[in-house]
Formats: structure tokens, sequence, C-alpha cells
């Protein structure tokens, strides 16, 4: 079945530092990859997607492409503020288009 | 434009009580879904509709029922509540399927069953 591993946290960073956060998956066929992203006391809310090999999805500084041959999703992000303190989350959706499986998450602390 | 809205926020139960969480959306989405969060674990999904009067299992259905008799509410009962079910619940809707559309995601609901 469809599986997706991220990096464990808590990430934790000094403001304009660098961000990866890697996420992997399994899938067959060719799934749709996502981040999302949960701020403390809220629901999830998309960060950015992308549906076919090779995209890259971008929102807020936040970039992932899409590597088919590594399956891979990793997150980045060129220089975090302390307001991107959050747990992200990887997923992928199933050909059917029916169901999102998720990745554990990756809590990130940014330190002013 | 609410979006996504669930009630109650909290709730604390004890062994074998049941109760109904209550998911409601004004965005005239198709599709509804329950996710459970647990530490480490992400989300899970426990069941899904798809339109109105539809339902279908997800990864953990077991324990949990579902109705969809309105196209705005998605409702998830618990008959007998266990503590494996302390969690925290999310509600999500979507215009379209998974594949492709981005789902939206309700404040979310935490369940403590003693």
């Amino acid at each position: 079945g469809n599986s997706v591993t991220q990096m464990e946290g808590p990430v934790t960073l000094s403001e304009e530092a660098f961000l990866t956060i890697n996420c992997t998956y399994t899938a067959t066929g060719y799934p749709s990859l996502f981040w999302y992203v949960q701020y403390p006391g809220e629901g999830l809310q998309l960060l950015l997607k992308a549906t076919k090999a090779d995209d890259k999805g971008s929102n807020k500084g936040f970039e992932a492409t899409y590597r088919k041959e590594t399956t891979s999703f990793h997150l980045e992000k060129g220089s975090v503020q302390v307001s991107d303190s959050a747990v992200y989350f990887c997923a992928l959706g199933n050909n059917a288009g029916n169901m999102l499986t998720f990745g554990g998450g990756t809590r990130l602390m940014v330190k002013p | 434009n609410a979006g996504v809205t669930q009630t109650p926020k909290f709730r604390v139960l004890k062994t074998g009580q049941s109760m109904t969480l209550l998911c409601a959306q004004d965005m005239n989405h198709e599709y509804m879904y329950w996710y459970r969060q647990d530490p480490g674990m992400g989300l899970r999904l426990i069941h899904y509709s798809v339109g109105e009067g539809t339902t279908a299992k997800g990864e953990v259905p077991d324990g949990y029922n579902v109705s969809r008799l309105k196209k705005q509410n998605f409702l998830l009962g618990l008959e007998s509540a266990a503590p494996s079910q302390t969690s925290v619940y999310f509600c999500a809707s979507s215009y379209s399927g998974a594949a492709l559309d981005t789902q939206y995601f309700g404040p979310g609901t935490r369940l403590t069953v003693l």
C-alpha cells in the first residue's frame, strides 16, 4: 500500500537559517504529493502541492520538487522565520482520488 | 464564509459512553473526511464520503460510524467509546477527490476517553 516517511523532529533552527524537511514515499502509479502545515491549536492547511513528476510546488517561500526517480518530495525554505514554527506533514493522494496518506509530521521550531 | 467547523471542541467520555461529532462545511464540497491524529502517526483516515447519502471506510474505521444525510454535514459516531479512541479528530472537505484537490480542515475536536 501507499506510505509516506518523514524525518523525525523536532527540527530547531535559528531565524534566517535554511530549512530542509525530508519526505519519501511508496506508492503505485503516479500519486499527487502535498505538504500541509499545522499551526498550534489549528487544523491543517495546504502549503503546496505537485501533481506530476518534476513539478515544483511553491508557496510563502517554501518549495518542494516531485522527484519520481528518488520517490521524494523534500520541503525547503531559504530563510525561515519565527512565524514558520509549526508541524509540517507530507502526504500523497491515491490514484482513485479519494484518499490522502499522511506522514507522521515534523515539528519545526524557529528561534529568534 | 466559515469554512469547515467542528462541534464540540473538547470532550471527555467514560469507557462505554457514546457520542457524535458534528462537522459542517459551507463551501458546497462533495467530499468530506474524518481523520484521527495521534502523536507520531500523522493523520489516519477513518471514514469518508463522496457525496450526500454516501459513506466509505478509510484506513481505521473500526469502532466508528458515520452519516451524511445532508451535503453540508458529516457526522462521526462512537457507539461505545474505548480509551484507544482518545485522539484529536479532524474533519476535512474538498470539492473533488484527494488526488488533485485541496482538502480544507476544521480546527479539530480533542476527545479523551477515561
